[in-house]
């Protein structure tokens, strides 16, 4: 299994550009998560998933980040415009029940800086 | 969402002291893991504990989850180097938005 692959690994941004960030689950697992993690403010849940619907999303800063999974093996945050504060790594995991309450697998990240 | 808090954030100690690190809550959860995160990876977890005062072995590392089940503690015998890194509990509920992970502890292990 490859686990959850995100890409890209590093990106490095201007202030104000769309910045895209791609997460693929494990195949079969039925919830998927976005964290962003910054030293400040620890590993912060952003909005999670159960079967491609968002059902808690709460934890989004404001409205200039927004998710989509369009399906169970592809899902997508985006953030426009950039600013510098949302500079941070960002991790998308996955979890085979739907609801989350079992094991998280965590993909490497995406380091985000934007300048 | 519920809080956790765990304490200390930072520890550094040299090879082969023993330590304890704690995971409190004011909430009670229906379960409680423990993961560890190194340096550029995502956390991997290490441990979950369901019933109170249960108690898990994981070689070195002794993880005990509170009575009430609102507080955890993981306790290294011996660390070494390769315990380096920051140690996330996360609390599991049975309502409201029960999905939450520490603030971490920082741990470093001189060899």
């Amino acid at each position: 299994d490859a686990g959850v692959i995100q890409s890209p690994r590093h990106e490095v941004t201007e202030m104000g550009q769309e910045v895209t960030l791609r997460c693929k689950p494990i195949s079969g697992h039925n919830s998927l998560f976005w964290y962003r993690q910054t030293m400040m403010r620890g590993l912060e849940l952003l909005i999670y998933f159960n079967n491609n619907v968002p059902i808690d999303d709460s934890g989004m800063p404001e409205d200039r980040f927004s998710a989509k999974m369009p399906n169970a093996s592809f899902s997508t945050l985006k953030i426009q415009p950039s600013e510098p504060r949302d500079s941070a790594v960002y991790f998308c995991a996955s979890s085979l029940t739907a609801g989350g309450r079992d094991t998280q697998y965590f993909g490497p990240g995406t380091r985000l800086t934007v300048l | 969402t519920q809080l956790l808090e765990q304490s200390p954030q930072f520890l550094s100690i040299q090879e082969g002291e023993n330590l304890t690190v704690y995971c409190n809550s004011s909430s009670v959860f229906s379960s409680l893991q423990w993961y560890r995160q190194e340096p550029g990876e995502g956390p991997v977890l290490l441990v979950t504990v369901v019933t109170g005062g249960e108690v898990k072995k994981l070689k070195r590392l002794t993880f005990q989850f509170g009575d009430a089940r609102k507080d955890s503690s993981l306790h290294i015998t011996a660390a070494q180097p390769g315990d380096t890194g920051l140690y996330l509990c996360r609390g599991v509920a049975n309502a409201g938005n029960m999905l939450t992970f520490g603030g971490g502890t920082r741990l470093m292990v001189k060899p």
